[in-house]
């Protein structure tokens, strides 16, 4: 089956730096991916939506220069949490739709923690 | 280990009639598990999660779903379906009992859910 993959699974950083969390399709092309966080002991929130080739749509309340997402190519998409903080510490999963079937794949997530 | 396996890739109900999306899963952990939904052009919401408490779960818009250990399933229900029902379901696990606080997801692959007049 479509593979969605996502790297690195966890993550921690100091305060102030920047990190890039990848997600890949691996098997099939993804016209668009979504990137969502998770608080602790609550859903998924949806932080954005990219398409590929054009600036992703931020969910209201979303920083944009904050968590950049580039969508470069058909495969691959990447979420930059940048000058991350304390606060910035979440789960973060992105997931994507086949370009063929409209089917929806998610990745594995990835654990970020700032120090 | 865990997976997650949704029985039906889509379902097809009359309105008002009774919905039934199946879901198994696999995990070496006692688990956390959780129902979402997804409507055309909107993110996941949250409909529903199992965390080690009662059994049978309630959730929003008149779904249910009942956790049966033995069986390892988690299938959700509502006894009457809605037009706005019409969406794609995903069932999830994590292995973290008592919430999902940090921990790694599993999405089952998904069921549409179509509903006719």
């Amino acid at each position: 089956g479509a593979v969605v993959s996502q790297h690195p699974s966890w993550v921690i950083c100091k305060s102030g730096t920047s990190v890039k969390i990848e997600c890949r399709s691996l098997d099939f092309q993804a016209t668009t991916m979504f990137w969502y966080r998770q608080f602790p002991k609550q859903s998924l929130m949806l932080m954005a939506t990219s398409n590929e080739g054009s600036k992703a749509t931020y969910e209201q309340g979303v920083e944009k220069d904050k968590f950049l997402i580039n969508h470069a190519s058909l495969t691959l998409s990447t979420l930059t949490v940048t000058s991350a903080h304390p606060e910035d510490s979440s789960f973060y999963i992105c997931s994507a739709r086949d370009r063929a079937n409209e089917k929806l794949f998610f990745g594995s997530g990835t654990q970020l923690s700032v120090l | 280990a865990q997976s997650v396996t949704q029985l039906d890739s889509h379902v097809s109900v009359s309105e008002g009639t009774p919905v039934l999306l199946r879901c198994n899963y696999s995990s070496s952990y006692s688990p956390s598990l959780f129902w979402y939904v997804q409507h055309p052009n909107k993110g996941l919401q949250l409909l529903l999660k199992y965390t080690s408490a009662a059994t049978l779960v309630k959730g929003i818009n008149g779904f249910e779903a009942e956790f049966k250990k033995s069986e390892t399933s988690f299938h959700l229900t509502k006894p009457s379906a809605h037009m706005s029902d019409a969406a794609e379901y995903f069932c999830v696990v994590s292995p973290f009992a008592g919430g999902t606080s940090y921990g790694k997801l599993t999405f089952g692959q998904g069921t549409i859910l179509t509903v006719h007049p």
